[in-house]
Protein backbone atom coordinates (compact mmCIF):
# COMPACT_ATOMS: atom_id res chain seq x y z
CA UNK A 1 0.00 0.00 0.00
CA UNK A 2 0.98 3.89 -0.86
CA UNK A 3 2.09 5.97 2.37
CA UNK A 4 1.20 9.29 2.76
CA UNK A 5 2.84 11.85 -0.05
CA UNK A 6 3.11 15.83 0.53
CA UNK A 7 4.47 18.24 -2.08
CA UNK A 8 6.37 20.38 -1.91
CA UNK A 9 9.27 19.31 0.21
CA UNK A 10 10.43 22.78 0.80
CA UNK A 11 8.94 26.41 0.30
CA UNK A 12 10.01 29.62 0.87
CA UNK A 13 7.81 32.60 1.06
CA UNK A 14 7.54 36.26 1.58
CA UNK A 15 5.88 37.56 4.78
CA UNK A 16 1.84 38.59 3.72
CA UNK A 17 1.84 35.58 0.98
CA UNK A 18 -0.34 32.90 0.68
CA UNK A 19 0.74 29.56 0.42
CA UNK A 20 -1.29 25.85 -0.57
CA UNK A 21 0.18 22.61 0.63
CA UNK A 22 -0.82 18.68 -0.39
CA UNK A 23 -1.16 15.59 0.43
CA UNK A 24 -1.96 12.35 -0.60
CA UNK A 25 -3.64 10.23 1.72
CA UNK A 26 -2.51 6.41 2.36
CA UNK A 27 -4.77 3.51 -0.03
CA UNK A 28 -7.98 2.93 2.34
CA UNK A 29 -8.03 5.95 4.70
CA UNK A 30 -11.02 8.36 4.68
CA UNK A 31 -9.58 11.10 7.01
CA UNK A 32 -6.44 13.26 6.94
CA UNK A 33 -4.97 15.61 10.02
CA UNK A 34 -2.53 18.74 9.72
CA UNK A 35 0.01 19.34 12.28
CA UNK A 36 2.47 22.57 12.21
CA UNK A 37 6.07 21.45 14.26
CA UNK A 38 7.59 24.44 14.76
CA UNK A 39 11.47 23.95 15.25
CA UNK A 40 12.53 21.70 18.40
CA UNK A 41 9.10 21.36 19.40
CA UNK A 42 6.17 18.77 18.98
CA UNK A 43 3.66 18.86 16.56
CA UNK A 44 0.49 20.86 17.07
CA UNK A 45 -2.86 19.40 15.90
CA UNK A 46 -4.62 22.49 12.92
CA UNK A 47 -7.33 20.62 11.98
CA UNK A 48 -8.73 16.87 10.57
CA UNK A 49 -11.30 16.84 8.00
CA UNK A 50 -13.58 12.96 7.29
CA UNK A 51 -15.53 12.80 4.10
CA UNK A 52 -14.84 16.09 3.16
CA UNK A 53 -15.41 18.36 6.12
CA UNK A 54 -13.58 19.61 9.03
CA UNK A 55 -14.36 17.82 12.12
CA UNK A 56 -11.85 18.97 14.57
CA UNK A 57 -9.55 22.18 14.74
CA UNK A 58 -7.03 23.20 17.11
CA UNK A 59 -6.09 26.33 18.24
CA UNK A 60 -5.19 27.93 14.84
CA UNK A 61 -6.82 31.18 13.48
CA UNK A 62 -9.09 31.22 10.07
CA UNK A 63 -5.96 32.15 7.75
CA UNK A 64 -5.17 28.65 8.37
CA UNK A 65 -7.73 26.68 5.87
CA UNK A 66 -8.16 23.57 4.40
CA UNK A 67 -10.09 20.90 1.72
CA UNK A 68 -10.72 17.41 1.90
CA UNK A 69 -11.31 16.03 -2.12
CA UNK A 70 -13.45 13.09 -2.93
CA UNK A 71 -10.09 10.98 -3.43
CA UNK A 72 -9.14 11.36 0.53
CA UNK A 73 -6.34 13.90 -0.61
CA UNK A 74 -5.81 17.08 0.84
CA UNK A 75 -4.63 20.75 0.90
CA UNK A 76 -3.59 23.16 3.96
CA UNK A 77 -3.91 26.84 2.61
CA UNK A 78 -2.48 29.70 4.94
CA UNK A 79 -3.34 33.20 3.84
CA UNK A 80 -1.29 36.63 4.82
CA UNK A 81 1.70 34.55 6.23
CA UNK A 82 3.93 35.20 9.21
CA UNK A 83 7.32 34.81 9.96
CA UNK A 84 6.15 32.39 12.85
CA UNK A 85 4.17 30.42 10.57
CA UNK A 86 7.87 29.02 9.36
CA UNK A 87 7.38 25.16 10.40
CA UNK A 88 7.04 21.78 9.47
CA UNK A 89 3.82 20.91 8.07
CA UNK A 90 2.75 17.13 8.51
CA UNK A 91 -0.47 15.92 6.69
CA UNK A 92 -1.69 12.08 8.85
CA UNK A 93 -4.28 10.01 7.49
CA UNK A 94 -5.82 7.16 9.46
CA UNK A 95 -8.88 4.99 8.62
CA UNK A 96 -11.74 5.94 11.01
CA UNK A 97 -13.36 2.49 11.02
CA UNK A 98 -9.92 0.97 12.86
CA UNK A 99 -11.20 2.92 16.04
CA UNK A 100 -8.71 6.31 17.56
CA UNK A 101 -6.32 3.24 19.29
CA UNK A 102 -5.06 2.64 15.23
CA UNK A 103 -2.84 5.34 14.98
CA UNK A 104 -2.40 7.74 12.05
CA UNK A 105 0.38 7.50 9.03
CA UNK A 106 2.38 10.40 8.84
CA UNK A 107 3.73 12.21 5.45
CA UNK A 108 7.60 13.54 5.41
CA UNK A 109 6.29 16.88 5.78
CA UNK A 110 6.76 20.03 3.90
CA UNK A 111 8.99 22.79 5.28
CA UNK A 112 7.95 25.82 4.87
CA UNK A 113 9.83 28.96 5.64
CA UNK A 114 8.50 32.48 5.52
CA UNK A 115 11.35 35.42 4.97
CA UNK B 1 -7.91 19.55 28.70
CA UNK B 2 -5.01 17.14 27.44
CA UNK B 3 -1.37 17.12 27.68
CA UNK B 4 1.77 15.11 27.77
CA UNK B 5 4.94 15.67 29.30
CA UNK B 6 8.19 13.76 28.07
CA UNK B 7 11.63 13.98 30.16
CA UNK B 8 14.12 17.29 28.89
CA UNK B 9 16.37 15.61 26.45
CA UNK B 10 18.84 15.45 24.67
CA UNK B 11 19.40 11.84 26.11
CA UNK B 12 23.49 10.64 24.83
CA UNK B 13 23.79 6.99 25.40
CA UNK B 14 27.08 4.33 24.51
CA UNK B 15 25.49 1.67 22.13
CA UNK B 16 23.82 -1.10 23.91
CA UNK B 17 22.87 1.34 27.37
CA UNK B 18 19.94 0.50 28.63
CA UNK B 19 17.02 3.16 27.98
CA UNK B 20 14.06 4.90 29.21
CA UNK B 21 12.44 7.90 28.01
CA UNK B 22 9.15 8.92 30.62
CA UNK B 23 6.26 10.07 29.47
CA UNK B 24 3.16 11.07 31.27
CA UNK B 25 -0.15 12.19 30.56
CA UNK B 26 -3.52 14.04 31.43
CA UNK B 27 -6.60 13.24 29.83
CA UNK B 28 -10.23 12.86 30.02
CA UNK B 29 -12.01 9.63 29.52
CA UNK B 30 -9.69 6.79 28.04
CA UNK B 31 -6.99 7.55 25.68
CA UNK B 32 -5.17 5.59 23.55
CA UNK B 33 -0.91 6.03 23.60
CA UNK B 34 1.65 5.99 20.98
CA UNK B 35 5.56 6.16 20.75
CA UNK B 36 6.36 7.79 17.96
CA UNK B 37 9.97 8.05 15.98
CA UNK B 38 11.26 11.11 13.81
CA UNK B 39 14.68 10.26 11.89
CA UNK B 40 16.44 13.91 10.86
CA UNK B 41 14.96 15.36 8.15
CA UNK B 42 12.04 12.92 8.43
CA UNK B 43 8.16 12.90 9.35
CA UNK B 44 6.98 10.78 11.83
CA UNK B 45 6.56 7.36 12.10
CA UNK B 46 4.01 5.20 14.37
CA UNK B 47 6.76 2.99 16.56
CA UNK B 48 4.14 1.68 19.34
CA UNK B 49 1.00 1.84 20.46
CA UNK B 50 -1.73 0.84 23.39
CA UNK B 51 -5.12 1.04 23.50
CA UNK B 52 -5.75 0.30 27.27
CA UNK B 53 -4.82 -0.23 30.72
CA UNK B 54 -2.13 -2.88 31.13
CA UNK B 55 -1.74 -2.71 27.66
CA UNK B 56 2.15 -3.27 26.25
CA UNK B 57 2.79 -2.39 23.04
CA UNK B 58 6.20 -3.34 21.37
CA UNK B 59 8.11 -2.76 18.43
CA UNK B 60 12.17 -3.42 16.92
CA UNK B 61 13.06 -4.48 20.98
CA UNK B 62 11.04 -1.34 22.41
CA UNK B 63 8.51 -1.29 24.51
CA UNK B 64 6.16 0.88 26.43
CA UNK B 65 2.77 -0.17 29.31
CA UNK B 66 -0.15 1.90 29.80
CA UNK B 67 0.01 2.91 33.26
CA UNK B 68 -2.95 4.24 34.47
CA UNK B 69 -2.77 4.03 37.69
CA UNK B 70 0.30 6.73 37.46
CA UNK B 71 -0.91 8.12 33.87
CA UNK B 72 2.23 6.97 32.28
CA UNK B 73 3.81 5.19 29.23
CA UNK B 74 7.81 5.35 29.33
CA UNK B 75 9.63 4.14 26.36
CA UNK B 76 12.07 1.12 27.31
CA UNK B 77 14.84 -0.11 25.69
CA UNK B 78 17.12 -2.97 26.44
CA UNK B 79 20.08 -2.44 24.16
CA UNK B 80 20.38 0.39 21.92
CA UNK B 81 21.93 1.15 18.56
CA UNK B 82 23.19 3.95 16.76
CA UNK B 83 20.63 3.52 14.64
CA UNK B 84 18.21 4.46 17.24
CA UNK B 85 19.47 7.80 17.31
CA UNK B 86 16.23 10.14 16.41
CA UNK B 87 13.76 12.03 17.96
CA UNK B 88 10.93 10.23 20.06
CA UNK B 89 7.43 11.71 20.84
CA UNK B 90 4.92 10.26 23.05
CA UNK B 91 1.06 10.91 22.19
CA UNK B 92 -2.06 10.37 23.09
CA UNK B 93 -5.72 10.17 21.01
CA UNK B 94 -8.43 11.09 23.59
CA UNK B 95 -10.92 12.57 21.17
CA UNK B 96 -14.73 11.49 21.21
CA UNK B 97 -16.58 10.57 18.23
CA UNK B 98 -15.10 10.81 14.76
CA UNK B 99 -12.24 13.32 16.08
CA UNK B 100 -9.40 11.61 16.64
CA UNK B 101 -6.38 14.36 17.26
CA UNK B 102 -3.35 13.31 18.59
CA UNK B 103 -1.37 15.39 21.19
CA UNK B 104 2.14 15.61 21.39
CA UNK B 105 5.06 15.72 24.02
CA UNK B 106 7.51 18.16 23.05
CA UNK B 107 9.72 15.74 21.99
CA UNK B 108 13.01 13.76 23.04
CA UNK B 109 16.08 13.56 21.22
CA UNK B 110 18.14 10.48 21.92
CA UNK B 111 21.79 10.23 20.39
CA UNK B 112 23.37 7.16 20.87
CA UNK B 113 27.36 7.11 20.25
CA UNK B 114 29.54 3.74 18.83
Amino acid sequence: ETGVTQSPTHLIKTRGQQVTLRCSSQSGHNTVSWYQQALGQGPQFIFQYYREEENGRGNFPPRFSGLQFPNYSSELNVNALELDDSALYLCASSSQWRGRGYGYTFGSGTRLTVV
Amino acid sequence: GNSVTQMEGPVTLSEEAFLTINCTYTATGYPSLFWYVQYPGEGLQLLLKATKADDKGSNKGFEATYRKETTSFHLEKGSVQVSDSAVYFCALSAGGGSNYKLTFGKGTLLTVNP
